[in-house]
């Protein structure tokens, strides 16, 4: 089925690790995103990439880098992780071909102790 | 610069009741209008969004909603609602102009259908 797989679904990791979270979408489309999602906080941006080649910082960049890898790949990378940054983190892509809406992943769930 | 604002953060109804989920939003420019949401422990999947043409725009599951240009809203409606409707509920905007297709999203409102 056509849409975006993220990995992985949980994740526990001391603070000051670091670590990789993957996503990948097959539907061609031009850009991808990475938000986190708090408790009343809704979703926040934290990078996108609006085409293959080129990324930008969202609302709260910072403790984070990403990687355009292809058209296919985006990575999120939290180089040394805290606390802070228990979240569950979303991955989407959008194109012309859904109206510019967004497809998601299944999420992330991250825990930093 | 967009922000949007879900003016309740909870919204408990009985079932087969009517319920609107409010939004209102703060644009510089011309936007795009979604509404998404996400049941227990699953992603976010659309229920509907407002490009351009008619104001009313209806969704899956029943759902509706009516873009308001002067009010700045986009208020979700559904006539009459089931215990499955029971999930989380996020209005988000984007730039039309803009080519990076970013959404802004609102805080969440979350939508309790009692029996």
């Amino acid at each position: 089925n056509a849409g975006v797989t993220q990995t992985p679904k949980f994740q526990v990791l001391k603070t000051g690790q670091s670590m990789t979270l993957q996503c990948a979408q097959d539907m061609n489309h031009n850009s991808m995103y990475w938000y986190r999602q708090d408790p009343g906080m809704g979703l926040r941006l934290i990078y996108y990439s609006a085409s293959e080649g080129t990324t930008d910082k969202g609302e709260v960049p910072n403790g984070y880098n990403v990687s355009r890898l292809n058209k296919r790949e985006f990575s999120l990378r939290l180089e040394s992780a805290a606390p802070s940054q228990t979240s569950v983190y979303f991955c989407a892509s959008s194109g012309r071909d859904r109206g510019y809406s967004y497809t998601f992943g299944s999420g992330t769930r991250l825990t930093v102790v | 610069a967009q922000s949007v604002t879900q003016l309740d953060s909870q919204v408990p109804v009985f079932e087969e009741a009517p319920v609107e989920l409010r939004c209102n939003y703060s644009s510089s420019v011309s936007v795009y209008l979604f509404w998404y949401v996400q049941y227990p422990n699953q992603g976010l999947q659309l229920l509907l969004k407002y490009l351009s043409g008619s104001t009313l725009v209806k969704g899956i599951n029943g759902f509706e909603a009516e873009f308001n240009k002067s009010q700045t809203s986009f208020h979700l409606r559904k006539p009459s609602v089931h215990i499955s409707d029971t999930a989380e509920y996020f209005c988000a905007v984007s730039d039309r102009a803009g080519n990076t297709g970013k959404l802004i999203f609102g805080q969440g409102t979350t939508l309790q259908v009692k029996p």
